[in-house]
């Protein structure tokens, strides 16, 4: 089955604890990007990729990272989270850049205290 | 600044009837407008798109109209069911990047 998996589902932590959710697609899709949701905010886009090793920050990158050494991978980081970044992650794909629809994860709901 | 709003956050329509999910935004310079359908706990699932150069798109019962002069974009659904019941987001891509702006989104509520 064609998807998006995305790991954790859930994850409470506290302020300053590195983390890391995975991402990860079975499509072959060349390009993959980073969303946050927040009530009100609709979905922002953190960081992009185009392909492997080729990343770019979208609207809201500031204490993420990302990185793309794998086709299929695309995991998100948080080197020192913060309150204000408890929101509902998604992780997309689609087939190339210029393909307009985007395959979806089930989300990650992230809670930092 | 938001540049693309969806200013009803509700949206209650009677089975068989139309819904029409409204949708504006600031910025010309976007190439293509989506609309994604998301159910809880799952995340969102495409819809239908649509060119800038264009003015409408079909797909079964989902239409989407754009307006340029209006800056406006519309979904909608004929007949709604009640599987239509979810919440709905626009959404813009910015014309040579590969970046995407989402509306806040509507929560649709068809009723049998």
């Amino acid at each position: 089955e064609a998807q998006v998996t995305q790991n954790p589902r859930y994850l409470i932590t506290v302020t300053g604890k590195k983390l890391t959710v995975t991402c990860s697609q079975n499509m072959n899709h060349e390009y993959m990007s980073w969303y946050r949701q927040d009530p009100g905010l609709g979905l922002r886009q953190i960081y992009y990729s185009m392909n492997v090793e080729v990343t770019d920050k979208g609207d809201v990158p500031e204490g993420y990272k990302v990185s793309r050494k794998e086709k299929r991978n695309f995991p998100l980081i948080l080197e020192s989270p913060s309150p204000n970044q408890t929101s509902l992650y998604f992780c997309a794909s689609s087939q190339t850049a210029a393909n307009e629809k985007l395959f979806f994860g089930s989300g990650t709901q992230l809670s930092v205290l | 600044d938001q540049q693309v709003k969806q200013n009803s956050p509700s949206l209650s329509v009677q089975e068989g009837r139309i819904s029409i999910l409204n949708c504006d935004y600031t910025n010309s310079m976007f190439d293509y407008f989506l609309w994604y359908k998301k159910y809880p706990a799952e995340g969102p699932t495409f819809l239908i798109s649509i060119s800038s150069i264009k003015d409408k798109n079909e797909d079964g019962r989902f239409t989407v109209f754009l307006n340029k002069s209006a800056k406006h974009l519309s979904l909608h659904i004929v007949p709604s069911q009640p599987g239509d019941s979810a919440v709905y987001f626009c959404a813009a891509k910015i014309s040579g990047t590969y970046k995407y702006i989402f509306g806040t989104g509507t929560r649709l509520k068809v009723l049998a």
